[in-house]
């Protein structure tokens, strides 16, 4: 079975610009959760949804979205990138939205100039 | 405040050596615990997990890991390292209270010497 997709693989933004990052789970899964990994540190939780619905949100400014599609894929969106949001963007996904153990793709790296 | 410390931010160890990285967390509630190794790069990959039993787990690639409630620990072992497993280390913990996530803790990065 294949596992969590994530596309693109990379980008390249400029400050101020939009970006759509997309995430597949593994087939079965309900819930997609999201996660920001600055270079040298541990991944950090933006989102969590299940079934549609957003359950959970980190400590995100409003220039992050997102939202689940009824195949239960998954589009993370940032507004007005600001070089700070350079990063490595992980997608997890779960069977459920509770005590679970999540499976990550390989990441999106976006590069902000 | 739910947090998870890994010590260690590099450890060099020889091929054949054995190996352990060290992961404390502070979590007020029953704690589900993991490691992630993550190569450069990639993703993150399960190597085991914690929820209740038996406090020594195995895990793939022959790591172990033992949870000892009374120290806060999650300490990940391995007997004798092999160069492929040159990589970051992530351990993380669970939380149940509100949304259930990981928190991380900032990793450790092993170097295998030949």
């Amino acid at each position: 079975d294949a596992g969590v997709t994530q596309s693109p693989t990379h980008l390249i933004k400029t400050r101020g610009q939009h970006v759509t990052l997309r995430c597949s789970p593994i087939s079965g899964h309900k819930s997609v959760s999201w996660y920001q990994q600055v270079l040298g540190q541990g991944p950090q939780f933006i989102f969590q949804y299940y079934e549609k619905e957003e359950r959970g949100r980190g400590n995100f400014p409003d220039r992050f979205s997102a939202r689940q599609f009824p195949n239960y894929s998954s589009e993370l969106n940032v507004n007005a990138l600001l070089l700070g949001d350079s990063a490595l963007y992980l997608c997890a996904s779960s069977f459920l939205a509770g005590v679970e153990t999540q499976y990550f793709g390989p990441g999106t790296r976006l590069l902000v100039l | 405040a739910q947090s998870v410390t890994q010590p260690d931010i590099h450890i060099t160890v020889s091929e054949g050596a054995s190996l352990e990285l060290r992961c404390n967390y502070s979590y007020g509630a029953t704690p589900y615990l993991f490691w992630y190794v993550q190569s450069p790069g990639q993703g993150l990959q399960l190597l085991l997990k914690y929820f209740s039993g038996d406090t020594l787990v195995q895990g793939i690639k022959g790591f172990e890991a033992e949870f000892k409630r009374s120290q806060s620990s999650f300490n990940l072992r391995k007997p004798s390292v092999h160069w492929s497993d040159a990589a970051e280390y992530f351990c993380a913990v669970g939380t149940t209270s509100g949304t259930y996530k990981y928190i991380f803790g900032t990793g450790t990065r092993l170097k295998v010497l030949a």
